[in-house]
C-alpha cells in the first residue's frame, strides 16, 4: 500500500475487555515497531519485528500485551483485561531494512483506545 | 537509560519569523537523530534524520543540527507559515533500531 495502515482508527473498550488492533505495514517492508503515546508525552517503544520473528519486546509494560505478525506482514497488537491507563494512540512503523544508518521509520496514524 | 528532552514544550511566533527548537539526549552513543512532526490526528512524518557521523542536515526550509559530544540536536525553521504549525518530536535511534523520542514541542505559527 501507499502508507502503513492502521485499524481501528478509534476503539472504546469497558475496563477488563480483550482488544486487537491491526497494523499493515508498507509493502515490501522488513521490521515492523509498535509505540504507545499517552496524551501530551512522546511516542514510547513497545515491541519489534524483523519479519515474523520479534527481536525486541523490552517496551511491552505487562503479560497483558501480546504482539505477532506470523507472516511477516500483517501484525496485530493484543491487550487483554483493558485497564484505563491502558488508554492512549498505539502507532505501528515500519521500515524498509532489517538495519542500517538510514533506515527510516514510517508511521501509521494510529489507533486510539480509550479504556472505559 | 537514554532520556530525551525537548525544549520549550510550546512556541507560539508570528508568520514569518525564524525560530529554533532545541532536543538533547543524555547518551551520546546514538545511531542516529531525527526530527519528525505530528499534525493532531494524523502519524509522525519523518522531516529530517542525521546520521552519527554528521553535523548538519537541510532540507527546504528546515535545517537540523547534531551535536553528539554534548548531546544536543536543534532545529531551525526559517521563515515559518502558518502550515508549519504542529508538534515536532525529536528521536534518538540506538543500536537495536528503537526510537527513544522526546515529549515534543508544540509549534503555533499566527498569521
Amino acid at each position: 500500500g501507499a502508507g502503513v495502515s492502521q485499524s481501528p482508527r478509534y476503539k472504546v473498550a469497558k475496563r477488563g475487555q480483550d482488544v486487537a488492533l491491526r497494523c499493515d505495514p508498507i509493502s515490501g517492508h522488513v521490521s515492523l515497531f509498535w509505540y504507545q503515546q499517552a496524551l501530551g508525552q512522546g511516542p514510547e517503544f513497545l515491541t519489534y519485528f524483523q519479519n515474523e520473528a520479534q527481536l525486541d519486546k523490552s517496551g511491552l509494560p505487562s503479560d497483558r500485551f501480546f504482539a505477532e505478525r506470523p507472516e511477516g506482514s500483517v501484525s496485530t497488537l493484543k491487550i487483554q483485561r483493558t485497564q484505563q491507563e491502558d488508554s492512549a494512540v498505539y502507532l505501528c512503523a515500519s521500515s524498509l531494512r532489517a538495519t542500517g544508518e538510514k533506515n527510516i521509520q514510517y508511521f501509521g496514524a494510529g489507533t486510539r483506545l480509550s479504556v472505559l | 537509560k537514554q532520556e530525551v528532552t525537548q525544549i520549550p514544550a510550546a512556541l507560539s511566533v508570528p508568520e514569518g519569523e525564524n525560530l529554533v527548537l532545541n532536543c538533547s539526549f543524555t547518551d551520546s552513543a546514538i545511531y542516529n537523530l531525527q526530527w519528525f512532526r505530528q499534525d493532531p490526528g494524523k502519524g509522525l512524518t519523518s522531516l529530517l534524520l542525521i546520521q552519527s557521523s554528521q553535523r548538519e542536515q537541510t532540507s527546504g526550509r528546515l535545517n537540523a543540527s547534531l551535536d553528539k559530544s554534548s548531546g544536543r540536536s536543534t532545529l531551525y525553521i526559517a521563515a515559518s507559515q502558518p502550515g508549519d504549525s504542529a508538534t515536532y518530536l525529536c528521536a534518538v535511534r540506538l543500536g537495536s533500531e528503537k526510537l527513544v523520542f522526546g515529549k515534543g514541542t508544540k509549534l503555533t505559527v499566527n498569521p
